[in-house]
């Protein structure tokens, strides 16, 4: 079975542009999450989607959007790009809503996409 | 708010054993899981202890004590491969359905 697959691998994109990343999540899981991770760091919260409805925000600004589509894939979406906003975005899948809360409730990551910004 | 405190580096020998600690200041709190990242790669999940104790997998291991607000991964008999970094995480009702990670204990595993 596929695991948590994102595309692109690696983007490279100047202040002010837009970006799309992809991600679809391994086969019957609804929920997903995205993750901001700079180098060195462990990885931010930014989104949590189950059911195609957002269940969860983390303190990213409002350039920040994403969606869940009716086969559960999501887009992560950033306008007027930073140079702080390069980092690794990570992508992970769980098969109900409420990660972390017991064994079974485990993230499963995608290897993520490289963003640099300059 | 979360927030989990761990060390930001270790460094052993192959055959050593390696405590990773984890405070973590939450209440609310269900219970802490660890993740695995290696160079390049994506986090993996590597334990959950929900209830205070041991839990062993294999040649790791993971403790819990919530009067402490403490937990632990043990990693034993540390092999080349073993060199990552190790994630303890955390959700607690306030904040809904996110998972929050420290900042991640690099370790460094030498012949």
């Amino acid at each position: 079975d596929a695991g948590v697959t994102q595309s692109p691998t690696h983007l490279i994109k100047t202040r002010g542009q837009h970006v799309t990343l992809r991600c679809s999540p391994i086969s019957g899981h609804k929920s997903v999450s995205w993750y901001q991770q700079v180098l060195g760091q462990g990885p931010q919260f930014i989104f949590q989607y189950y059911e195609k409805e957002e269940r969860g925000r983390g303190n990213f600004p409002d350039r920040f959007s994403a969606r869940q589509f009716p086969n559960y894939s999501s887009e992560l979406n950033v306008n007027a790009l930073l140079l702080g906003d390069s980092a690794l975005y990570l992508c992970a899948s769980s098969f109900r809503a409420l990660p972390g809360t017991g064994k079974n409730e485990k993230l499963f990551f995608g290897s993520g996409t490289q963003l640099s910004v300059l | 708010g979360q927030s989990l405190e761990q060390p930001s580096e270790v460094t052993a020998v192959e055959g050593a054993i390696v405590q990773i600690n984890c405070t973590y200041q939450t209440s609310g709190f269900y219970g802490l899981s660890w993740y695995q990242q290696h160079d390049g790669g994506a986090p993996t999940f590597l334990s959950y202890n929900a209830l205070d104790g041991l839990e062993e997998t294999g040649r790791f291991s993971s403790f819990l004590s919530r009067s402490d607000s403490y937990g632990y991964l043990l990693l034993q008999e540390l092999q080349m491969k073993d060199s990552a970094s190790y994630f303890c995480a955390s959700s607690i009702k306030a904040a809904g359905n996110k998972l929050t990670f420290g900042g991640g204990t690099r370790v460094l595993v030498k012949p």
